[in-house]
Protein backbone atom coordinates (compact mmCIF):
# COMPACT_ATOMS: atom_id res chain seq x y z
CA UNK A 1 0.00 0.00 0.00
CA UNK A 2 1.20 3.52 -0.83
CA UNK A 3 3.07 5.50 2.38
CA UNK A 4 3.98 8.63 0.84
CA UNK A 5 2.43 10.78 -0.85
CA UNK A 6 3.69 14.16 -2.14
CA UNK A 7 1.60 17.37 -2.72
CA UNK A 8 1.46 19.08 -4.97
CA UNK A 9 2.20 16.53 -7.47
CA UNK A 10 4.15 19.51 -9.81
CA UNK A 11 5.36 23.34 -8.91
CA UNK A 12 6.39 26.01 -10.77
CA UNK A 13 8.01 28.75 -9.58
CA UNK A 14 10.65 31.28 -10.66
CA UNK A 15 14.75 31.49 -9.67
CA UNK A 16 15.54 33.09 -6.17
CA UNK A 17 11.66 32.28 -5.10
CA UNK A 18 10.94 29.29 -2.13
CA UNK A 19 9.68 25.86 -3.04
CA UNK A 20 8.04 23.87 -0.43
CA UNK A 21 6.79 20.59 -1.04
CA UNK A 22 4.19 18.37 1.46
CA UNK A 23 4.63 14.22 2.15
CA UNK A 24 2.12 12.31 3.91
CA UNK A 25 2.12 8.78 5.00
CA UNK A 26 0.13 6.26 6.53
CA UNK A 27 1.95 4.45 9.25
CA UNK A 28 4.45 4.73 11.97
CA UNK A 29 8.21 5.46 11.51
CA UNK A 30 11.58 5.10 12.24
CA UNK A 31 12.55 8.10 9.99
CA UNK A 32 11.68 10.04 6.67
CA UNK A 33 14.06 10.63 3.88
CA UNK A 34 14.03 13.15 0.77
CA UNK A 35 15.38 12.30 -2.62
CA UNK A 36 15.56 14.08 -5.72
CA UNK A 37 15.57 12.98 -9.25
CA UNK A 38 16.85 14.53 -12.22
CA UNK A 39 14.89 13.85 -15.56
CA UNK A 40 16.02 10.37 -16.76
CA UNK A 41 18.27 9.88 -14.08
CA UNK A 42 18.69 8.10 -10.69
CA UNK A 43 17.32 9.26 -7.26
CA UNK A 44 19.69 10.81 -5.08
CA UNK A 45 19.49 11.00 -1.72
CA UNK A 46 19.04 14.54 0.18
CA UNK A 47 18.21 14.45 3.75
CA UNK A 48 17.08 12.31 6.39
CA UNK A 49 15.50 13.42 9.53
CA UNK A 50 14.78 10.79 12.31
CA UNK A 51 11.24 10.07 14.43
CA UNK A 52 12.70 12.15 17.28
CA UNK A 53 13.59 15.05 15.09
CA UNK A 54 11.26 18.23 14.21
CA UNK A 55 13.61 20.04 12.06
CA UNK A 56 16.66 19.75 9.86
CA UNK A 57 18.42 21.75 8.09
CA UNK A 58 20.85 21.63 4.78
CA UNK A 59 22.25 23.90 3.13
CA UNK A 60 18.96 25.61 1.33
CA UNK A 61 17.36 22.59 2.58
CA UNK A 62 15.11 22.83 5.47
CA UNK A 63 12.76 19.92 6.22
CA UNK A 64 10.34 19.56 9.37
CA UNK A 65 8.57 16.19 10.67
CA UNK A 66 5.41 16.13 11.87
CA UNK A 67 4.75 12.41 13.11
CA UNK A 68 1.36 13.40 15.28
CA UNK A 69 -0.07 14.28 11.80
CA UNK A 70 2.11 12.08 9.91
CA UNK A 71 3.74 14.57 7.69
CA UNK A 72 6.68 16.28 6.34
CA UNK A 73 7.83 19.29 4.58
CA UNK A 74 10.77 20.13 2.68
CA UNK A 75 11.36 23.58 1.81
CA UNK A 76 14.04 24.79 -0.50
CA UNK A 77 15.16 28.58 -0.53
CA UNK A 78 16.57 30.66 -2.81
CA UNK A 79 15.74 27.98 -5.73
CA UNK A 80 17.97 27.98 -8.68
CA UNK A 81 17.37 26.46 -12.18
CA UNK A 82 19.46 23.98 -11.10
CA UNK A 83 17.15 22.49 -8.90
CA UNK A 84 14.30 21.16 -11.51
CA UNK A 85 13.97 17.79 -10.93
CA UNK A 86 11.64 15.57 -8.92
CA UNK A 87 11.42 14.91 -5.30
CA UNK A 88 10.22 12.15 -3.34
CA UNK A 89 9.71 11.34 0.25
CA UNK A 90 10.27 7.89 1.40
CA UNK A 91 9.38 6.27 4.55
CA UNK A 92 11.38 3.00 6.53
CA UNK A 93 8.58 0.10 6.06
CA UNK A 94 10.53 -0.49 9.81
CA UNK A 95 11.26 -3.89 7.95
CA UNK A 96 14.13 -5.23 5.76
CA UNK A 97 15.77 -2.40 4.86
CA UNK A 98 12.93 -1.44 2.45
CA UNK A 99 12.04 2.26 1.82
CA UNK A 100 8.31 3.18 0.41
CA UNK A 101 8.58 6.11 -1.94
CA UNK A 102 5.31 8.43 -2.59
CA UNK A 103 4.32 9.64 -5.98
CA UNK A 104 6.60 12.57 -6.03
CA UNK A 105 6.78 16.56 -6.86
CA UNK A 106 7.43 18.30 -10.30
CA UNK A 107 9.61 20.97 -9.73
CA UNK A 108 10.26 23.35 -12.16
CA UNK A 109 12.49 26.52 -11.41
CA UNK A 110 12.30 29.10 -14.58
CA UNK A 111 14.87 31.44 -14.55
CA UNK B 1 33.91 5.61 -2.87
CA UNK B 2 31.19 3.64 -3.63
CA UNK B 3 29.92 3.89 -6.92
CA UNK B 4 26.95 1.47 -9.20
CA UNK B 5 27.06 0.07 -11.84
CA UNK B 6 23.94 -0.25 -14.41
CA UNK B 7 23.55 -1.71 -17.70
CA UNK B 8 22.47 -1.18 -20.57
CA UNK B 9 21.17 2.43 -20.09
CA UNK B 10 18.39 1.95 -22.69
CA UNK B 11 16.84 -0.82 -24.15
CA UNK B 12 14.54 -1.90 -26.46
CA UNK B 13 13.48 -5.28 -26.70
CA UNK B 14 9.89 -7.43 -28.90
CA UNK B 15 6.98 -8.75 -26.53
CA UNK B 16 8.48 -12.20 -25.79
CA UNK B 17 12.03 -11.76 -25.35
CA UNK B 18 13.90 -12.54 -22.49
CA UNK B 19 15.55 -9.80 -20.27
CA UNK B 20 18.40 -9.30 -18.40
CA UNK B 21 19.37 -6.36 -16.51
CA UNK B 22 22.77 -6.04 -14.29
CA UNK B 23 23.52 -4.28 -11.33
CA UNK B 24 27.17 -4.03 -9.64
CA UNK B 25 28.14 -2.22 -6.68
CA UNK B 26 31.92 -0.92 -5.99
CA UNK B 27 33.76 -0.18 -2.80
CA UNK B 28 31.39 -1.81 -0.44
CA UNK B 29 30.67 -5.68 1.26
CA UNK B 30 27.58 -7.13 1.64
CA UNK B 31 25.12 -4.37 1.16
CA UNK B 32 21.52 -4.76 0.51
CA UNK B 33 20.42 -4.49 -3.00
CA UNK B 34 17.41 -3.24 -4.27
CA UNK B 35 15.57 -3.28 -7.60
CA UNK B 36 12.82 -0.90 -8.43
CA UNK B 37 10.81 0.62 -11.52
CA UNK B 38 9.49 3.71 -12.12
CA UNK B 39 6.40 4.10 -14.25
CA UNK B 40 6.79 7.39 -16.42
CA UNK B 41 5.78 10.22 -13.99
CA UNK B 42 5.12 8.13 -11.01
CA UNK B 43 6.80 7.06 -7.98
CA UNK B 44 8.74 4.12 -7.54
CA UNK B 45 7.88 0.45 -7.04
CA UNK B 46 9.91 -2.28 -5.16
CA UNK B 47 10.48 -5.22 -7.12
CA UNK B 48 13.11 -7.32 -5.31
CA UNK B 49 15.72 -6.87 -2.60
CA UNK B 50 18.52 -8.92 -1.49
CA UNK B 51 20.16 -8.95 1.92
CA UNK B 52 22.57 -11.24 1.12
CA UNK B 53 24.29 -13.71 -1.75
CA UNK B 54 21.53 -15.80 -2.77
CA UNK B 55 18.66 -14.33 -0.73
CA UNK B 56 15.98 -12.20 -2.37
CA UNK B 57 12.64 -11.17 -1.66
CA UNK B 58 9.98 -10.38 -4.12
CA UNK B 59 7.14 -7.86 -3.52
CA UNK B 60 5.08 -8.53 -6.30
CA UNK B 61 4.14 -11.17 -8.11
CA UNK B 62 5.21 -10.67 -11.87
CA UNK B 63 6.65 -11.45 -14.65
CA UNK B 64 9.98 -10.97 -13.48
CA UNK B 65 12.58 -12.24 -11.35
CA UNK B 66 16.17 -11.52 -9.61
CA UNK B 67 19.05 -13.34 -8.75
CA UNK B 68 22.40 -12.22 -6.67
CA UNK B 69 25.03 -15.06 -7.97
CA UNK B 70 28.07 -12.44 -6.09
CA UNK B 71 28.12 -10.16 -3.33
CA UNK B 72 27.86 -6.98 -5.14
CA UNK B 73 26.06 -8.22 -8.35
CA UNK B 74 22.17 -8.01 -8.86
CA UNK B 75 20.38 -9.21 -11.92
CA UNK B 76 16.94 -8.58 -12.64
CA UNK B 77 15.65 -11.30 -15.56
CA UNK B 78 12.53 -12.51 -17.62
CA UNK B 79 12.04 -15.18 -19.61
CA UNK B 80 8.83 -13.37 -21.76
CA UNK B 81 8.90 -9.39 -21.95
CA UNK B 82 5.29 -8.60 -21.72
CA UNK B 83 4.34 -4.82 -23.01
CA UNK B 84 3.67 -3.48 -19.28
CA UNK B 85 7.09 -4.44 -18.38
CA UNK B 86 7.96 -1.07 -20.42
CA UNK B 87 9.83 1.34 -17.72
CA UNK B 88 12.53 2.53 -16.06
CA UNK B 89 14.22 0.29 -13.90
CA UNK B 90 16.38 1.61 -10.85
CA UNK B 91 19.23 -0.62 -8.66
CA UNK B 92 19.88 0.71 -5.50
CA UNK B 93 22.11 -0.51 -2.85
CA UNK B 94 21.97 0.10 1.31
CA UNK B 95 24.72 -0.39 3.82
CA UNK B 96 23.22 -2.98 5.94
CA UNK B 97 21.79 -1.35 9.10
CA UNK B 98 21.63 2.08 6.90
CA UNK B 99 18.77 4.02 5.83
CA UNK B 100 19.89 6.05 2.57
CA UNK B 101 19.90 4.22 -0.01
CA UNK B 102 22.10 5.07 -3.41
CA UNK B 103 20.65 4.55 -6.70
CA UNK B 104 22.33 3.30 -10.06
CA UNK B 105 21.70 5.80 -13.28
CA UNK B 106 19.40 3.66 -14.30
CA UNK B 107 17.93 1.27 -17.51
CA UNK B 108 15.03 2.64 -19.98
CA UNK B 109 13.01 -0.54 -20.82
CA UNK B 110 10.68 -0.49 -24.48
CA UNK B 111 8.67 -3.49 -24.76
CA UNK B 112 6.91 -3.57 -28.45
Amino acid sequence: SQQGEEDPQALSIQEGENATMNCSYKTSINNLQWYRQNSGRGLVHLILIRSNEREKHSGRLRVTLDTSKKSSSLLITASRAADTASYFCATDARQGGKLIFGQGTELSVKP
Amino acid sequence: SQTIHQWPATLVQPVGSPLSLECTVEGTSNPNLYWYRQAAGRGLQLLFYSVGIGQISSEVPQNLSASRPQDRQFILSSKKLLLSDSGFYLCAWMEAGAYEQYFGPGTRLTVT
